[in-house]
């Protein structure tokens, strides 16, 4: 069993609808990020948390520390919000980042 | 602020040949942590530098090596290069370090090993 699990591994959703990627991870962690990769390979880093919830525009970041468990929302979907997005674990002090296996959001106008 | 720069961003190798690999970080940040990307592997962590130190490095081969300077740009090599070595490599700078920090990408270098 992979240490960080993404689902779902592909999504498709018409223009305007409510996004969710949800991200499980079975070690204890510091701190988890969530990342978008566009075609061409460039990651983004969207969110870094280790509790609660992040807002930034239309993206919302959740984090269950005790249920070892995060969210990332998307409101108001649009094309461009087409790309893989990856959530990562980590560790202060240890510095070595986890990943899951990704999911990839295609947005249709 | 200029960005995280990687350098060269496109590499063709063959088998046996050695790459070296080079980041710029974010001026100021004094954290480099490097990453391979494949299809079947997905993202898996390298190695992290701090200060000149390596802190932290992943399940690769001995192939798999780097080094950090004193203005915290950092290369990274790969020796005696296989075709599975074939992926995109890609680096992130922080201020303190990859496990609990924000960190900033570089685009990449995409590395075909023939």
């Amino acid at each position: 069993k992979n240490e960080v699990e993404q689902s779902p591994q592909n999504l498709t959703a018409q223009e305007g609808e409510f996004i969710t990627i949800n991200c499980s991870y079975s070690v204890g962690i510091s701190a988890l990020h969530w990342l978008q990769q566009h075609p061409g390979g460039g990651i983004v880093s969207l969110f870094m948390l280790s509790s609660g919830k992040k807002k930034h525009g239309r993206l919302i970041a959740t984090i269950n520390i005790q249920e070892k468990h995060s969210s990332l929302h998307i409101t108001a979907s649009h094309p461009r919000d087409s790309a893989v997005y990856i959530c990562a674990v980590g560790t202060f002090g240890n510095e070595k980042l986890t990943f899951g296996t990704g999911t990839r959001l295609t947005i249709i106008p | 602020k200029a960005g995280v720069t990687q350098t060269p961003r496109y590499l063709i190798k063959t088998r046996g040949q050695q790459v070296t690999l080079s980041c710029s970080p974010i001026s100021g940040h004094r954290s480099v942590s490097w990453y391979q990307q494949t299809p079947g592997q997905g993202l898996q962590f390298l190695f992290e530098y701090f200060s000149e130190t390596q802190r932290n490095k992943g399940n690769f081969p001995g192939r798999f090596s780097g080094r950090q300077f004193s203005n915290s740009r950092s290369e990274m090599n790969v020796s005696t290069l296989e075709l599975g070595d074939s992926a995109l490599y890609l680096c992130a700078s922080s201020s303190q370090g990859a496990g609990a920090n924000v960190l900033t990408f570089g685009a990449g270098s995409r590395l075909t090993v023939l």
